[in-house]
């Protein structure tokens, strides 16, 4: 099965601190993707990337940055978190373009800024 | 731009009775469409997935139907189970070549015994 980590279920951190969510997959999959999950709003892409070192913005990338030295990681990064970043964080990774293959979760991180 | 509406945002029905989510999409180009269920606490699970050249696929007791004319894809829950209660998304892959998926709003299901 694959598994998809994310290093921690709750975080709490306070305005204008630098944030770092990371995100480890073990299937050696390509593709990798920051989702925060709102109520009502669904699930909304912040980033994603296809390969090591690459990455590409999704729909509400403002704020956040990202960062893949290694294949299996993915990091997401608030450089001055702000109190309406407060929400609920999803890692999801994928194989290559190989016609149309299922991402797959983590379990997410809750994150409060206070 | 794309965009995906699911309906409706909470469904309740008996135990053992059917249960169907409905959404629509944007884009006629899409080709990929995957049925997600988050159960409390963890992250979206994939249940089902269709195609763009499928119509309608099974897998036990749950169904998903395509319609490419009219834009939109559902997903049946039959014989439906306490544990089947949950937060179900829908999501559709607009552009060949790119794995970005958008998702539907979510629907909380509950099912009632």
């Amino acid at each position: 099965d694959v598994k998809v980590t994310q290093s921690s279920r709750y975080l709490v951190k306070r305005t204008g601190e630098k944030v770092f969510l990371e995100c480890v997959q073990d299937m050696d999959h390509e593709n990798m993707f920051w989702y925060r999950q709102d109520p009502g709003l669904g699930l909304r892409l912040i980033y994603f990337s296809y390969d090591v070192k690459m990455k590409e913005k999704g729909d509400i990338p403002e704020g956040y940055s990202v960062s893949r030295e290694k294949k299996e990681r993915f990091s997401l990064i608030l450089e001055s978190a702000s109190t309406n970043q407060t929400s609920m964080y999803l890692c999801a990774s994928s194989p290559g373009t190989r016609g149309n293959q299922p991402q797959h979760f983590g379990d997410g991180t809750r994150l409060s800024i206070l | 731009g794309e965009n995906v509406e699911q309906h409706p945002s909470t469904l309740s029905v008996q135990e053992g009775d059917s249960a169907v989510i409905k959404c629509t999409y944007s884009d006629s180009a899409s080709n990929y469409f995957p049925w997600y269920k988050q159960e409390l606490g963890k992250g979206p699970q994939l249940i089902i997935d269709i195609r763009s050249n499928v119509g309608e696929k099974k897998d036990q007791r749950i169904a998903v139907t395509l319609n490419k004319t009219a834009k939109h894809f559902s997903l049946h829950i039959t014989e439906t189970q306490p544990e089947d209660s949950a937060v179900y998304f829908c999501a559709a892959r607009f552009t060949i070549g790119n794995e970005k998926l958008t998702f539907g709003t979510g629907t909380r299901l509950t099912i009632i015994p």
